[in-house]
């Protein structure tokens, strides 16, 4: 299966402890997005990589979030000293290059936080 | 700041019969795409239809339509012949194209059950 692949699928944690979400986007995809989907919501947008750089994040990235893609590969987002308020499910989404590109989704990860 | 809203939380269809969903959304570019996406239950999201805002034509994928109002801004979803694996919810997206870096913005979403 050559989709877009998410690492954990489900995580349970307590607060104030960090975790750490990594995404496989789809090889030949240069363009990677975060977006995060709270229950009865759509995905809001985090943040996006154009290969290793990260050239967009949105005010929801507080300091407590960072995200990398080292070598324009996966990628990793870091949540630190987790809150309540940071149980969602994390979507990872990759594209090609084109505008006309659709993105395509991972599966998620759910995050509690207890 | 664009805004994709869908004023319908939830939708009911009777198998073989056909449904619309509504979305509307606000934008003062010219320049975009809009997107149905599919998210069934514990399953991730698909794309289902695209529609090109320079493109007048109406897009359509088999069973599945838009109702493009560019002036109106309005695009709705046509499922026709609804089968029991429609059922899921549906997300309208948006993505402009001048000089953003593509993210998707979503609307709330349609749950849409499907009765055999």
């Amino acid at each position: 299966d050559t989709g877009v692949s998410q690492d954990p699928r489900h995580k349970i944690t307590k607060r104030g402890q960090n975790v750490t979400f990594r995404c496989d986007p789809i090889s030949e995809h240069n363009r990677l997005y975060w977006y995060r989907q709270t229950l009865g919501q759509g995905p809001e947008f985090l943040t996006y990589f154009q290969n290793e750089a990260q050239l967009e994040k949105s005010r929801l990235l507080s300091d407590r979030f960072s995200a990398e893609r080292p070598k324009g590969s996966f990628s990793t987002l870091e949540i630190q000293r987790t809150e309540q308020g940071d149980s969602a499910m994390y979507l990872c989404a990759s594209r090609a290059g084109s505008s006309y590109n659709e993105q395509f989704f991972g599966p998620g990860t759910r995050l509690t936080v207890l | 700041a664009q805004t994709v809203t869908q004023s319908q939380p939830e939708m009911s269809v009777q198998e073989a019969e056909t449904v619309t969903l509504s979305c509307t959304y606000d934008t003062s570019e010219s320049d975009y795409y809009l997107f149905w996406y599919k998210q069934p239950p514990s399953r991730q999201m698909i794309l289902v239809i695209r529609q090109e805002a320079y493109k007048q034509q109406n897009a359509t994928e088999n069973r599945f339509s838009v109702n493009f109002q560019k002036a109106a801004k309005s695009f709705s979803l046509k499922i026709s012949d609804s089968q029991l694996g429609d059922a899921a919810m549906y997300f309208c997206a948006y993505r402009d194209e001048g000089g953003s870096q593509g993210n998707l913005i979503f609307g709330k979403g349609t749950k849409l059950s499907v009765k055999p």
